[in-house]
């Protein structure tokens, strides 16, 4: 079946170390996402990347990395910049990556991945 | 810029009552929006989403919802609830570049 999986469902981290979250597709969706959810703020845009090569920084980049090296894969690092790390993160593609006005695509997403640092 | 309202952030409902979950929006662009449902630790799957023509839009399990250009609104609705209904909902408009504007969610309680 398509669908977008995200791994691991559940990870701890200590202080200061670096994690790697991994969402891989198989829709052939040129559009990748990172959001981060936290109870009561909703979803906010960490990464996107529109096409294989190339990515842009959303609304918390800070503290976080992406790549971007092939169309179906698009992992997301947590370094230890990030302050306040622990958060549900969730990824999502959709079929046509575009600049300019809003397409109106939908966004789809994986089962998301918790991510806990101890 | 656009963004994006849930004006209650928890609505309790008995079960079989109708329901519905508000939202109102703000954009400078061609308005295009979601309605998306979480269920207790997966992702969002989307409901519904108006692109244009009809401004009522139906959706998966039974949801539908009213874009309201002059409210600037896109309220949620549901004729009689299920406790399977019982998740988070959000709204949400498309944004230059393709990306989507969440609000941050409403829980839905269902009350037997």
């Amino acid at each position: 079946d398509g669908g977008i999986t995200q791994s691991p469902k559940y990870l701890f981290r200590k202080e200061g170390q670096n994690v790697t979250l991994s969402c891989e597709q198989n829709l052939n969706h040129d559009a990748m996402y990172w959001y981060r959810q936290d109870p009561g703020q909703g979803l906010r845009l960490i990464y996107y990347s529109q096409i294989v090569n190339d990515f842009q920084k959303g609304d918390i980049a800070e503290g976080y990395s992406v790549s971007r090296e092939k169309k179906e894969s698009f992992p997301l690092t947590v370094t230890s910049a990030q302050k306040n790390p622990t958060a549900f993160y969730l990824c999502a593609s959709s079929s046509q990556g575009t600049t300019g006005p809003p397409s109106g695509n939908t966004i789809y997403f994986g089962e998301g991945s918790w991510l806990t640092v101890v | 810029a656009q963004s994006v309202t849930q004006l209650d952030s928890q609505v309790p409902v008995f079960e079989e009552a109708p329901v519905e979950l508000r939202c109102n929006y703000s954009s400078s662009v061609s308005v295009y929006l979601f309605w998306y449902v979480q269920y207790p630790n997966q992702g969002l799957q989307l409901l519904l989403k108006y692109l244009s023509g009809s401004t009522l839009v139906k959706g998966i399990n039974g949801f539908e919802a009213e874009f309201n250009k002059s409210q600037t609104s896109f309220h949620l609705r549901k004729p009689s609830v299920h406790i399977s209904d019982t998740a988070e909902y959000f709204c949400a408009v498309s944004v230059p570049d393709d990306k989507i504007i969440f609000g941050k969610g409403t829980r839905l309680h269902i009350l037997p």
